[in-house]
């Protein structure tokens, strides 16, 4: 049982690059998440998912984009790198019933140039 | 916007000696949760209290709400080198339609327990 996987876990892109993050769950969850990360701050919710083929916009959504086609796999796209996307990503998941605990990945850590 | 905001932002103790942090915020809550990361790790849940609830203990965690006042505190005895982490609140409020799907968290409080 692996839990929330990620990929990759560190990545170096030029302004205007493109790239896709993906975040892999074998926990069954129907729910997952895209955070980030930047220094003195907490987690901010980029988009999530509450089942699969469904996606909806977080707290700061400008410049990405998500799919998840399947349920276990949830991606994360920046079309068009820009140097403010520079981050530590997270993936997370959860249940749909119980406790809305979450289980984090590992994060990815993004530079753009 | 911050829902939680955790305090101190950082706290350096002693090992054997007990660490609290608090955390307020803003709007009604179904619960509130705890998070610890490690530097470069990803989060991990330690605790949740609900909001009917006052006090939790978990092992060496004791967390208390306070829904009056819109705070929390997580207190860690007999802290370890090993308890040094970043340690986050994060609250859980229900939608206008019920549903649960978001947890809003804090800046964190960096805990630097000492040997």
């Amino acid at each position: 049982n692996a839990g929330v996987t990620q990929t990759p876990k560190f990545r170096v892109l030029k302004t205007g690059q493109s790239m896709t993050l993906l975040c892999a769950q074998d926990m069954n969850h129907e729910y997952m998440y895209w955070y980030r990360q930047d220094p003195g701050m907490g987690l901010r919710l980029i988009h999530y998912s509450v089942g699969e083929g469904t996606t909806a916009k977080g707290e700061v959504p400008d410049g990405y984009n998500v799919s998840r086609l399947k349920k276990q796999n949830f991606l994360l796209g920046l079309e068009s790198a820009a140097p403010s996307q520079t981050s530590v990503y997270f993936c997370a998941s959860r249940w749909s019933r119980g406790t809305d605990t979450q289980y984090f990945g590992p994060g990815t850590r993004l530079t753009v140039l | 916007s911050q829902q939680g905001e955790e305090d101190p932002q950082a706290l350096s103790i002693q090992e054997g000696e007990n660490a609290t942090m608090n955390c307020s915020y803003k709007t009604s809550i179904n619960n509130l949760q705890w998070y610890r990361q490690n530097s470069g790790r990803g989060l991990v849940h330690l605790i949740l209290i609900r909001s009917n609830e006052r006090e939790k203990h978990s092992g060496r965690l004791r967390v208390t709400l306070d829904t009056s006042k819109k705070s929390s505190s997580l207190l860690i005895t007999a802290s370890r080198a090993a308890d040094t982490a970043s340690y986050f609140c994060a609250t859980g409020s229900l939608n206008s339609g019920g549903s649960n799907y978001k947890l809003t968290f804090g800046k964190g409080t960096l805990l630097t327990v000492n040997p």
